[in-house]
């Protein structure tokens, strides 16, 4: 079946680097998606990865897919305080309907 | 392009009374998609529409639930004999494509308490 697993929580100071991990199980999926969701809002897509790519970089976005371990990693360079929010990881499948993770809050403190 | 507009934003209703949502996507994106999240927990996908034709419903699209979207432009979503257990955060996307390049977007959802 198709799962998404994503730790739940992490917490950084500012500045340092955010690596936020995630586990899917569906190897047939297209993409794989990172969206943003700040309180009260809608979801925002961040980045998104190609299945026959290892890595994508975006400013300070970085997407590393190990497609052997079906393991996706963001990793948020120069984390700030309005990058608190929470994070989720999408497989996408079929004709992309996106399956989702439960999210990692992140939290970055001074 | 105001991007997916979702109406209501909120809604309290008594358990057993039938609800409504709407959804405006973008308009040139054929695709329409319906979600629900609750708390603490990632939007599940509920059901799925190209143009008019409903192509998709999840399992978690129990009888009460039916969407229409009729003219292929905007979308409803009606729960009927609502149950505590419905209170969640609904949210509606749409696309024009199948690859990201295409864009998704989500719009800011309906959240729905059912007391």
């Amino acid at each position: 079946g198709e799962d998404v697993e994503q730790s739940l929580f992490l917490s950084v100071r500012e500045g340092d680097s955010s690596v936020i991990n995630c586990t899917y199980t569906d190897s047939s999926s297209t993409y794989l998606y990172w969206y943003k969701q700040e309180p009260g809002a809608g979801l925002q897509l961040l980045t998104y990865i190609f299945s026959n790519m290892d890595m994508k970089q975006d400013q300070r976005l970085t997407v590393l897919l190990n497609k052997k371990d079906k393991h996706l990693s963001l990793r948020i360079a120069d984390t700030q305080t309005g990058d608190s929010a929470i994070y989720f990881c999408a497989e996408g499948s079929g004709y992309n309907k996106l399956i989702f993770g439960a999210g990692t809050r992140l939290a970055v403190h001074p | 392009d105001t991007g997916v507009s979702q109406d209501p934003r909120h809604k309290i209703t008594k358990r057993g009374q039938n609800v409504t949502f709407r959804c405006d996507p973008i308009s040139e994106h054929n695709r329409l998609y319906w979600y629900r999240q609750t708390l603490g927990q990632g939007p599940e996908f509920l059901t799925y529409f190209q143009n008019e034709a409903q192509l998709e419903k999840s399992r978690l699209l129990s009888d009460r639930f039916s969407a229409e979207r009729p003219k292929g432009s905007f979308s409803t979503l009606e729960i009927q004999r609502t149950e505590q257990g419905d209170s969640a955060m609904y949210l509606c996307a749409s696309s024009r494509g199948q690859t990201p390049n295409y864009g998704y977007t989500f719009g800011s959802g309906t959240r729905l308490t059912v007391v």
